[in-house]
């Protein structure tokens, strides 16, 4: 058990739709990163929060939206879904933004039908 | 963030050492390479990380050549239970240590056979 709790663990739903990820990190760890890892497209760097602030963009579409609250939980916000969203999205989360290792959670299935 | 190359795949028989091997030619002085694993779809699960020197943990071992330009992660004693893909990342952190993203590449799928 890494400690990084990610909510739903599977979510079905269909293209169009708007649906909200869950990610609550190891308690003390300040630093959340989001990722998504696709069948043709791998472990994807998405985007990065430290202490409630973005740190760090990686390839994230405009129709994906993320925060961190002051409770350090975060959520990823995926609107207009398309087919080629179906993916597992991984929440990690480290003490800093330093050479700290990110521990990940087990992931949310998505499916998009 | 430097490139990694990795074997796509390994066999190993269980009991015996799994040495995974990786080479980052073009890894920079500020940079350290970090190994995780994916068993199955779970999440990633950290292994570890060093920037020159030898490192060893509960884990496993990791051996930097004195070049930097390569690298070996070994289990000592794999189990069944070490089957998964194996990463290789090269993880550049500036002086101020902000830059926290991972750049996951194919990775080496290790089976232990029994």
């Amino acid at each position: 058990d890494s400690g990084v709790t990610q909510t739903p663990k599977h979510l079905i739903t269909a293209t169009g739709q708007r649906v909200t990820l869950r990610c609550s990190p190891r308690s003390g760890d300040l630093s959340v990163y989001w990722y998504q890892q696709s069948l043709d497209q791998g472990l994807q760097f998405l985007i990065q929060y430290y202490n409630g602030e973005e740190r760090a963009k990686g390839n994230i579409l405009e129709r994906f939206s993320a925060q961190q609250f002051p409770d350090l939980h975060s959520e990823l916000n995926l609107s207009s879904l398309e087919l080629g969203d179906s993916a597992l999205y991984f929440c990690a989360s480290s003490v800093g933004t330093g050479r700290q290792p990110q521990h990940f959670g087990d992931g949310t299935r998505l499916s998009i039908l | 963030d430097a490139k990694t190359t990795q074997p796509t795949s390994m066999d190993c028989a269980e009991g015996r050492a799994a040495n995974l091997p990786c080479n980052h030619s073009t890894i920079s002085g500020n940079e350290y390479v970090y190994w995780y694993r994916q068993i199955h779809s779970q999440g990633p699960q950290y292994i570890i990380h060093g920037l020159k020197n030898n490192e060893t943990n509960e884990m496993a071992s990791l051996i930097i050549t004195e070049d930097r330009k390569s690298s070996t992660l070994i289990l000592p004693h794999a189990t069944l239970r070490d089957t998964a893909v194996y990463y290789c990342i090269v993880r550049f952190l500036s002086d101020s240590g902000n830059t926290g993203k991972l750049i996951f590449g194919q990775g080496t799928t290790l089976q232990v056979k029994p």
